[in-house]
């Protein structure tokens, strides 16, 4: 089956970088994605690794290494709005199609 | 209409009701899920539809039952709950022939079970 373990909590201060880990384990492992949630709303897509290494965007970069079934969330810059819950998902294929598991989620909180 | 939309928005009912959520994508993807969003736990995939067929069932209860006839719309027909099926119930899309599938969600239905 598969698993992710992620930081359930994490506070930092507006301003300051914050860095959300995530490690999995999964077969058929096509790349590690994260999402945001803001309280009340719907999760939308934030990035996506396939590959080892660093992928930037804005404020946000995300890190993996398959080797170490390990990723990252980065979010630099830290603004109020950020305060959300963050989850990583595996994209892997099983039972014959391709298929997303998430994570518990973190919930950060920013705080001035 | 744009992206995933979902209704109701929030649903109250008995145990003995019979109610359906709905689901509608304008995105031309392939591929519709549900999943239910409980409180301090993962996002649990309930059904997939590819291509109209289910092709994930992933052992949930009968009460719950899925309906997909079209690629646009897909349904969760609801019927005798009980109080801890009470959670948000969320609505997907994705293109799944993109290998990073990535997932688009409606704004979700918050389902109370009395």
């Amino acid at each position: 089956g598969q698993s992710l373990e992620q930081p359930s909590e994490v506070t930092a201060v507006e301003g300051a970088i914050v860095q959300i880990n995530c490690t999995y384990q999964t077969s058929g492992f096509y790349g590690l994605s994260w999402y945001q949630q803001h309280d009340g709303g719907a999760p939308t897509f934030l990035s996506y690794n396939a590959l080892d290494g660093l992928e930037e965007t804005g404020r946000f970069s995300s890190f993996l290494s398959r080797s170490d079934s390990y990723g990252y969330l980065l979010l630099q810059e830290l603004q109020m709005k950020d305060s959300a819950s963050y989850f990583c998902a595996v994209s892997h294929y099983s039972g014959g199609y391709q298929k997303v598991t998430f994570g518990i989620g973190t919930k950060l909180q920013v705080i001035p | 209409e744009t992206g995933v939309t979902q209704t109701p928005r929030h649903l109250v009912m008995g145990m003995t009701n019979k109610k359906s959520l709905k689901c509608e994508q304008h995105l031309g993807h392939n591929a519709m899920y549900w999943y239910k969003q409980s409180a301090k736990k993962p996002l649990e995939l309930m059904f997939v539809y590819s291509l109209e067929e289910r092709v994930e069932n992933n052992s949930v209860p009968s009460r719950f039952s899925p309906e997909c006839p079209n690629s646009s719309h897909l349904f969760l027909h609801l019927h005798t709950l009980q109080p801890e099926d009470s959670a948000l119930y969320l609505c997907a899309s994705s293109q799944e022939t993109r290998a990073r599938n990535e997932q688009f969600f409606g704004p979700g239905t918050r389902l109370t079970v009395l």
